[in-house]
């Protein structure tokens, strides 16, 4: 699987849209592109995922570059909640059953 | 929501003792895992485990680990003899697809807090 690079660290304002953003230069066709959050050592906790598309969901947009070499997670009205660990991963699926988890970006949100 | 629970949430234990880390996965989930994350550190893979057979294993999944679903409900993690170094938290994790098509979504336990002294 790809590997990912991502910003160890972000702050954004509470109420504001954060952008945290994803490299995967050498993502394959067939690697989905997942990103997972973990709060204060809880359990990492899916948000979204995707292939090609733009993605949205109720917690999040995933946004992918036309050539899939990175990729934007925005949530919208950033919350002091969302202060987290986000991890972007890419994941071929297939005989390969585990995620494989980087570093990360420390989003803080301030008030 | 449905979720995946996990006991103790903290357990301690003396260097060479024997320890059980339960699991109940989703009901419909049929793949389960076990990762670990040792304080500060990245979260890890352990184990992958479908139709009652370990799928993929990690190098830190050494002899001292087995997993094991006793009956339809519970997944555990067992070490058997106890070291320092495995001190962690550890997540069960389960899915209901494998990933064929990557829609390989996993919901993670809040995790046991495991401390070796």
């Amino acid at each position: 699987d790809a590997k990912t690079t991502q910003p160890p660290s972000m702050d954004c304002a509470e109420g504001r849209a954060a952008n945290l953003p994803c490299n995967h230069s050498t993502i394959s066709g067939n690697e989905y592109v997942y990103w997972y959050r973990q709060i204060h050592s809880q359990g990492p906790q899916y948000i979204i995922h995707g292939l090609k598309n733009n993605e949205t969901n109720e917690m999040a947009s995933l946004i992918i570059t036309e050539d899939r070499k990175s990729s934007t997670l925005i949530l919208p009205h950033a919350t002091l909640r969302d202060t987290a660990v986000y991890y972007c991963i890419s994941y071929s699926g297939g005989s390969n059953y585990k995620l494989t988890f980087g570093k990360g970006t420390l989003l803080t949100v301030n008030p | 929501e449905p979720e995946v629970t996990q006991t103790p949430s903290h357990q301690v234990t003396q260097m060479g003792q024997e320890v059980i880390l339960r699991c109940v996965p989703i009901s419909n989930h049929l793949y389960f895992y076990w990762y670990r994350q040792i304080l500060g550190q990245k979260v890890e893979f352990l184990v992958s485990f479908y139709n009652n057979e370990i799928s993929e294993k990690s190098e830190i999944f050494d002899d001292q680990f087995s997993v094991e679903r006793p009956d339809g409900s519970n997944f555990t993690l067992k070490i058997r003899s106890t070291k320092l170094e495995d001190s962690a938290m550890y997540f069960c994790a389960s899915s209901r697809d494998r990933g064929r098509t990557g829609a390989n979504v996993l919901t993670f336990g809040a995790g046991s807090r495991l401390t070796v002294l």
